[in-house]
């Protein structure tokens, strides 16, 4: 079996601040992990993906993602939030021949 | 390269009528799979399929149908429908693997479906 989990609902912070938002996975064998954002009445946008390599990942519009195997988290991250960042996260989890599983999002918000 | 197609966008349905969400994609992808999105639970998986001709259940099957004809196609069907499945669906296709790794998943834009 495979899930995720999304501890946080919503996470706020200022612009020009850096931002986190935390996820936690567990499966057996080895994790691929994703995350996704979703703005308002759209689809979901890939960011970023963890197969294998360094763990530090660095995705789309200056996001990036630790990888960490002896705390299963997968946390992600941006030095400096925009505005413009403010939607719905999701981090995801496929292992093999699975589909992706989803955890249940963390909305961000970042105020001017 | 229109990507993966879901139709319709938005629709309203009877409780116990039956309807087809549509999903193709143009990408040439193995696989595709299909999702509902409920506030504060996520996406979860309805059905998936691994290639043409081959299907299997997700989190959450019971009162969907699909068939994997081909492999730019695969329809969801509602076979009754309920107000429980008052939702968004999303249809999302990936390569599957490519030398030997996972590929991300690309998403439709949803449909959003009320049953009354």
């Amino acid at each position: 079996a495979q899930s995720v989990a999304q501890p946080e609902d919503q996470v706020n912070v200022a612009e020009g601040n850096p931002l986190t938002v935390k996820c936690t996975y567990s499966v057996s064998g080895n994790p691929y992990l994703f995350w996704y954002v979703q703005y308002p009445n759209r689809g979901l946008q890939f960011l970023l993906k963890y197969i294998t390599g360094d763990n530090l990942v660095k995705g789309s519009y200056g996001f990036e993602a630790e990888f960490n195997k002896s705390q299963t988290s997968f946390h992600l991250k941006k030095p400096s939030a925009l505005v413009s960042d403010s939607a719905l996260y999701f981090c995801a989890v496929k292992t093999g021949r699975r589909a992706l599983t989803f955890g249940s999002g963390t909305r961000l918000q970042v105020q001017p | 390269n229109a990507g993966v197609t879901q139709t319709p966008k938005f629709q309203v349905l009877k409780t116990g009528q039956s309807m087809t969400l549509q999903c193709a994609q143009d990408m040439n992808h193995e696989y595709m799979s299909w999702y509902r999105q409920d506030p504060g639970m996520g996406l979860r998986l309805i059905h998936y399929s691994v290639g043409a001709g081959i299907t299997d259940q997700g989190e959450v099957p019971n009162g969907y149908n699909v068939s994997r004809s081909t492999t730019e196609d695969f329809p969801l069907r509602l076979l009754s429908a309920a107000p429980s499945q008052t939702s968004v669906y999303f249809c999302a296709s990936s390569y599957g693997t490519v030398g030997g790794r996972n590929t991300e998943a690309f998403f439709g834009q949803g449909t959003r479906l009320t049953v009354v």
